[in-house]
């Protein structure tokens, strides 16, 4: 079974920094993808980035990126010139590739604060 | 923009009545998924169903059932609510082969 690990509870940046989200994974296969998800607080959960396992360069979607080590299991989100609007809770989760229905497993989260 | 909505986004209840969570998709998905959302915890797959009629267990499915008739209706069913099964309850939708999963806002179950 695939797991997926969120080191950090809580994280806080001040607009317009920089901030980086750990996201660690296990799995013994090899086509998979990776997604951020965000959830405002009160709001629904909406997809930030994805990234698919076979290809080598990193995901990138307006200010957020990734940095993807597939040989040390690793997918760390990078916001840059943070907004306030980026207050939300983050979620790193791991799709296989097979299987009749994409399932999710997510990590734990990581509550983000951006202060003036 | 695919919507999925939920029945309710709050819902208290009284351990042993039997609860029905409610989700419609407008996009024409075949897949949905229903998790629950818990501090700590992050979000775990309840159950899923591929198609019309199709279910599959996910990693938590004790305490629950579902249902799914049409293909647009998903339901969530808690046979016996029980305290431990206050929580947030989220339902997904997406495509056949799609990876990109669609929420819908959520309902916060509390059973007293």
């Amino acid at each position: 079974a695939q797991t997926v690990t969120q080191s950090q509870p809580e994280m806080s940046v001040q607009e317009a920094e920089t901030v980086t989200l750990s996201c660690t994974y296990d799995t013994s296969e090899n086509n998979y993808y990776l997604f951020w998800y965000k959830q405002p607080p009160s709001r629904q959960m909406i997809l930030v980035i994805r990234q698919e396992a076979y290809k080598q360069q990193n995901a990138t979607e307006n200010r957020f990126s990734v940095n993807f080590q597939k040989a040390a299991k690793s997918f760390s989100l990078k916001i840059s010139d943070s907004q306030l609007g980026d207050t939300a809770m983050y979620f790193c989760a791991f799709m296989s590739n097979t299987g009749t229905a994409s399932k999710l497993t997510f990590g734990t989260g990581t509550r983000l604060q951006v202060t003036l | 923009d695919v919507k999925v909505t939920q029945s309710s986004r709050y819902l208290v209840k009284r351990t042993g009545e039997k609860v029905f969570l409610e989700c419609v998709q407008d996009m024409d998905h075949e897949n949905m998924f229903w998790y629950r959302q818990d501090p700590g915890l992050g979000l775990r797959l309840i159950y899923f169903s591929y198609d019309v009629k199709m279910k599959e267990k996910g990693d938590i499915p004790e305490g629950y059932s579902v249902s799914r008739e049409k293909k647009e209706r998903f339901s969530l069913i808690l046979e016996s609510a029980s305290t431990n099964q206050t929580s947030m309850y989220l339902c997904a939708s997406s495509s056949l082969g799609g990876t990109k999963q669609y929420f819908g806002p959520g309902t916060r179950l509390t059973v007293t």
